[in-house]
């Protein structure tokens, strides 16, 4: 079990704001930085968000990320249907002494 | 291009061994620290084990320590997981990557299956 918790699912209709939060503690959210990945069907993971809110180039500025304490959250707006997928919080875990991927969430486009 | 592939994967019985391999092209490889992040059919993305850029440090998985080794060959470009041991629950689609950085880039995965 993850110690990153995500919703299981999201899901919004077309042009609708999404959020996803990613819950964690001390040891990770709480004292390092958050990336954020969205990976589509049968692809490999992309990454959306580093360091908490800065994004990567040709990532649209519809995609956010943000971080208070031990919890963090990603919200798309202006949702599209190519957003359908899913997506995963990850943070470096000092006591674990390794990496944590949030246990993902699937967002749906209705 | 830059990109990262994988191989190395198949069907293995538990107990044995396999080691994967991911080619590094278009960028610095030694210049990065590098991941392998595994996903078992229908489930989330778990981090496997990373080194960084000369090869000097490792860090792993409880699920995987001593039973999985990291490594890489900054001359040949190539980062390699050395898996022994192997288990049923080992089953997955590893990837190799760059995690926690700006720089993305993954590979396309190579399929593991434990099974007898």
């Amino acid at each position: 079990q993850s110690v990153l918790t995500q919703p299981p699912s999201a899901s919004g209709t077309p042009g609708q704001r999404v959020t996803i939060s990613c819950s964690g503690s001390n040891s990770n959210i709480g004292s390092d930085y958050v990336y954020w990945y969205q990976q589509l069907p049968g692809t490999a993971p992309k990454l959306l968000i580093y360091r908490n809110n800065q994004r990567p180039s040709g990532v649209p500025d519809r995609f956010s990320g943000s971080k208070s304490g031990t919890s963090a959250s990603l919200a798309i707006s202006g949702l599209r249907s190519e957003d359908e997928a899913d997506y995963y919080c990850v943070v470096w875990d000092g006591s674990l002494s390794g990496y944590v991927f949030g246990t993902g969430t699937k967002v749906t486009v209705l | 291009e830059v990109q990262l592939v994988e191989s190395g994967g198949g069907l293995v019985q538990p107990g044995g061994s396999l080691r994967l391999s991911c080619a590094a092209s278009g960028f610095t490889f030694s210049s990065y620290w590098m991941h392998w992040v595994r996903q078992a059919p229908g489930q989330g993305l778990v981090w496997v084990s990373r080194i960084n850029s000369d090869g000097s440090g490792t860090n792993y998985a409880d699920s995987v320590k001593g039973r999985f080794t990291i490594s890489r060959d900054n001359a040949k470009n190539t980062l390699y997981l050395q898996m022994n041991s192997l288990r049923a629950e080992d089953t997955a689609v590893y990837y190799c990557a760059s995690v926690g950085s700006a720089f993305d880039i993954w590979g396309q995965g190579t399929m593991v299956t434990v099974s007898s």
